[in-house]
């Protein structure tokens, strides 16, 4: 079955501390992956996403995620991380074999430390 | 701008009486979702639309009802609520039938009582 799991329900790091998150998935074939950011109160915001190509993805906010297909993950990561950064991130596959369907990791909350 | 519009923000119910929750999109977005999200369990989809009267199940669409007579809207409809639904739904788009970025809506708390 398809899932996405991310292991961390909570983070806290200190501002300007590197951060990663982690992404793991079950998924047949070479799945759409997507980071996404949800602030107190609002709905939910892309980050980026990879399709195929290169594996180190670039998104805004100076956030990157690597594809890595030999260990199923999706990591996203941060070399500094500012305050206004904490909030709650959310893995996601997107289904590639025409149901169209996205599956939700159960997301972790960063919160960050002055 | 472009958005996608949910309303309410807030609703309170009791328990089995109808409610419809809107949501609309101006960017022209062939496909639209709806998802609620539960402290533990992440986003869960319920429906989803390819386009107009094209609708499918999510995972959990069990007690809901959706319809999309119009490209722009996509409204959940809840015909007899129960305190299990209580939860904060997103509803979404995209341009394409993806899987392609969402955008969505800032969400809908629902309570049942």
């Amino acid at each position: 079955a398809q899932s996405v799991t991310q292991p961390d329900i909570h983070i806290t790091v200190s501002e300007g501390a590197s951060l990663e998150l982690r992404c793991n998935y079950s998924y047949g074939a070479t799945p759409y992956l997507f980071w996404y950011v949800q602030s107190p109160g609002q709905g939910l915001q892309l980050l980026l996403k990879y399709f195929s190509g290169d594996t180190l993805v670039q998104g805004i906010k100076g956030f990157e995620a690597e594809f890595k297909r030999s260990q199923s993950s999706f990591n996203l990561r941060k070399p500094s991380v500012h305050w206004s950064d904490a909030a709650e991130y959310f893995c996601a596959v997107g289904s590639t074999s025409g149901t169209y369907k996205y599956i939700f990791g159960t997301g972790t909350r960063l919160k960050v430390l002055a | 701008e472009a958005q996608v519009t949910q309303n309410p923000r807030y609703l309170i119910t009791v328990t089995g009486k109808k409610l419809t929750v809107t949501c609309s999109q101006n960017m022209n977005h062939e496909y639209m979702s709806w998802y609620r999200q539960d402290p533990g369990l992440g986003l869960r989809q319920i429906y989803y639309s390819m386009n107009v009267e094209v609708t499918d199940k999510g995972d959990v669409p069990e007690g809901y009802k959706v319809s999309r007579k119009e490209k722009r809207n996509f409204p959940l409809i809840l015909e007899s609520p129960s305190p299990n639904q209580t939860s904060l739904y997103f509803c979404a788009s995209s341009l394409s039938r993806g899987p392609e970025k969402l955008f969505f809506g800032s969400g809908t708390q629902l309570s049942v009582l």
